[in-house]
């Protein structure tokens, strides 16, 4: 079964710290993806990787960055909190696009700014 | 850009037959995939469609149609369990893995 883990289920961080959020995934998957979840807004990308040390910028990048150190991890980074990111934060990961790339879903950490 | 529409909000009864409807406008369309979303949990993959046609898996089948920019998850003798939301989202050939979501459809399963 794959496994995607992410290291908080829930957070609480202050306007202005910085908020490391850390996903793992053990089945080898090239690729791996940071998501926020909205109410009425739905499942917006944040940032992919594809590979370790590469990264692409999803659809709504701004005040986040990312690093991939290794081919299992992927973490996000809120380098200013704001309370306009409190959300739930979805890791994936998947096989590169071809037969089988279903992206597989982390339990999701729900941050909340204050 | 990409634009995919579904339904806010279903209710349906157990034992009954649903369709969740969605449609999309997209360049470069690759497939489609459904997801279900349990309140509190992570999506999880229900299907994937990259060919014209019905697929079906148990309870739960999915339909494109790629000329009409349309596709429809049927799910069938529903259960309490399914109350749900669920998920649609394309893939593009961008050369990478990405999906764009839908918002949801909340389905509602009552007795």
């Amino acid at each position: 079964d794959v496994k995607v883990t992410q290291s908080s289920r829930y957070l609480v961080k202050r306007t202005g710290e910085k908020v490391f959020l850390e996903c793992v995934q053990d089945m080898d998957h090239e690729n791996m993806f940071w998501y926020r979840q909205d109410p009425g807004l739905g499942l917006r990308l944040i940032y992919f990787s594809y590979d370790v040390k590469m990264k692409e910028k999803g659809d709504i990048p701004e005040g986040y960055s990312v690093s991939r150190e290794k081919k299992e991890r992927f973490s996000l980074i809120l380098e200013s909190a704001s309370t306009n990111q409190t959300s739930m934060y979805l890791c994936a990961s998947s096989q590169p696009q071809g037969e089988s790339f279903e992206q597989y879903f982390g339990p999701g950490t729900r941050l909340t700014v204050t | 850009g990409q634009n995919i529409d579904q339904p806010t909000e279903m209710t349906a009864t157990e034992g009954a037959i649903v369709q969740i409807n969605c449609t999309y406008q997209t360049s470069g369309f690759n497939g489609l995939f459904w997801y279900q979303q349990h309140a509190g949990e992570a999506p999880t993959f229900l299907s994937y469609n990259v060919l014209d046609g019905l697929e079906e898996k148990g309870r739960f089948s999915s339909f494109l149609s790629r000329s009409k920019g349309y596709s429809y998850l049927l799910l069938k003798e529903l259960q309490m369990k399914d109350s749900a939301s669920y998920l649609c989202a394309v893939s593009r050939n961008s050369g990478y893995s990405t999906l764009t979501f839908g918002k949801g459809t909340m389905l509602l399963v009552s007795p």
